[in-house]
């Protein structure tokens, strides 16, 4: 039982290149999230999907885009990278949204810098 | 706005005590989480407190106050493997998890 898995672990990208981070789960979890995460800040979701197919935006969605095409995994793309999107990604998921089923799982991170 | 407040870092010594704090004010109330993170590594799951008082779990404890919107971490009998960062989390009436900055949480010899 992995748990939830993320790849790549480290990534340097050069302003304006695209790239797209992986996220997986087997614990058959409903909802899946991205957060960043960078000094000194809690942890911002970036978006979110509440089931297979659908996706949602978080409180900061500029400059990303996401897909949940299957139940299991969660995409999160950057179609043109920014100095200002170097930081530690995080994908989460929980069983469901409500009450104590609303704990998240972690993925171990990316860390992801923009030149 | 939405916002949580904790101490951005704290100091104790190993086999005391400590209270790690957390202030939120959120549109609406679902529950209040507490995580731990070392540094470098994942949030994990500690404990969930959705009704007013104490919550106990070996060596943590977390307290809930919905009235002063207030809570705390409370660790025990701290070891030096308790050097990590501490994440509170509010879930708001969207069901949304708001995040605390966290407090670091340094143990000394």
């Amino acid at each position: 039982n992995a748990g939830v898995t993320q790849t790549p672990k480290f990534r340097v990208l050069k302003t304006g290149q695209s790239m797209t981070l992986l996220c997986a789960q087997d614990m058959n979890h409903e909802y899946m999230y991205w957060y960043r995460q960078d000094p000194g800040m809690g942890l911002r979701l970036i978006h979110y999907s509440v089931g297979e197919g659908t996706t949602a935006k978080g409180e900061v969605p500029d400059g990303y885009n996401v897909s949940r095409l299957k139940k299991q995994n969660f995409l999160l793309g950057l179609e043109s990278a920014a100095p200002s999107q170097t930081s530690v990604y995080f994908c989460a998921s929980s069983p469901r949204g409500t009450g104590d089923y609303n704990e998240q799982f972690f993925g171990p991170g990316t860390r992801l810098t923009v030149l | 706005g939405q916002n949580i407040d904790q101490p951005t870092e704290m100091t104790a010594t190993e086999g005391a005590i400590v209270q790690i704090n957390c202030t939120y004010q959120t549109s609406g109330f679902n529950g209040l989480f507490w995580y731990q993170q070392h540094a470098g590594e994942a949030p994990t799951f500690l404990s969930y407190n959705v009704l007013d008082g104490l919550e106990e779990k070996g060596r943590f404890s977390s307290f809930l106050s919905r009235s002063k919107g207030y809570s705390y971490l409370l660790l025990k009998e701290l070891q030096m493997k308790d050097s990590a960062s501490y994440l509170c989390a509010v879930t708001d009436s969207n069901y949304q998890l708001i995040w605390g900055a966290g407090t670091k949480l340094i143990i000394k010899p």
